[in-house]
């Protein structure tokens, strides 16, 4: 069964704002939520994790419902480059092991 | 500092052809992983290594060997290639620090079986 879900697609305007949701209603308490993109079928990139609080960097924010069931990772200003397929991972509770899912295709459209 | 890196980039085989996909990472990371993606489709893990000298199957490591040479390297074998294994291959290392835990990714490594 799944631990995250994501729509399958998104276009956003070059310069608004980007939010992309996931749910991930079975997580546990301890685990964290983890963002990534893939450019292109480049290697998956880092961009941003979370346990209960809000987070930011210098590529994202990331909202996560207080009940942790969903969260929103956020890209203030979408540029062409920020064009790719982007990953909620949660941990799967056995193993050593992230369940990457198919992700939300993001198309920043000019 | 090169992170994480893949050999090779690309190569075509035929059914029944072996091969060793390799993979170093220079970030002095415990755990190294193996991941494989499929047209439209997400990564799927094929076998991951927590430390040094530990091996342990994925979601999908039905075809597949592995061996964590060192720390630093962490190998794929294809001991008898099937045209359903044509993939794009995956390396990753990870840093934890408690319970978090940040993969780095190589470039991958496209293989075609015939």
């Amino acid at each position: 069964d799944a631990k995250t879900t994501q729509p399958p697609s998104m276009d956003c305007a070059e310069g608004r704002a980007a939010n992309l949701p996931c749910n991930h209603s079975t997580i546990s308490g301890n685990e964290y939520v983890y963002w990534y993109r893939q450019i292109h079928s480049q290697g998956p990139q880092y961009i941003i994790h979370g346990l209960k609080n809000n987070e930011t960097n210098e590529m994202a924010s990331l909202i996560i419902t207080e009940d942790r069931k969903s969260s929103t990772l956020i890209l203030p200003h979408a540029t062409l480059r920020d064009t790719a397929v982007y990953y909620c991972i949660v941990r799967l509770r056995t193993g050593n092991q992230f369940y990457f899912g198919t992700g939300t295709s993001l198309t920043v459209i000019p | 500092n090169a992170g994480v890196t893949q050999t090779p980039k690309f190569q075509v085989l035929k059914t029944g052809q072996s091969m060793t996909l390799q993979c170093a990472q220079d970030m002095n990371h415990n755990s190294m992983y193996w991941y494989r993606q499929d047209p439209g489709m997400g990564l799927r893990l094929i076998y991951y290594s927590a430390s040094e000298g530990t091996t342990d199957k994925g979601e999908v490591p039905n075809g597949y060997n592995v061996s964590r040479l060192n720390k630093r390297e962490f190998s794929l074998r294809l001991e008898s290639a099937a045209p359903s294994q044509t993939s794009v291959y995956f390396c990753a290392s990870s840093s934890r620090t408690g319970l978090q835990e940040t993969q780095y990714f190589g470039p991958g490594t496209r293989l075609l079986v015939l």
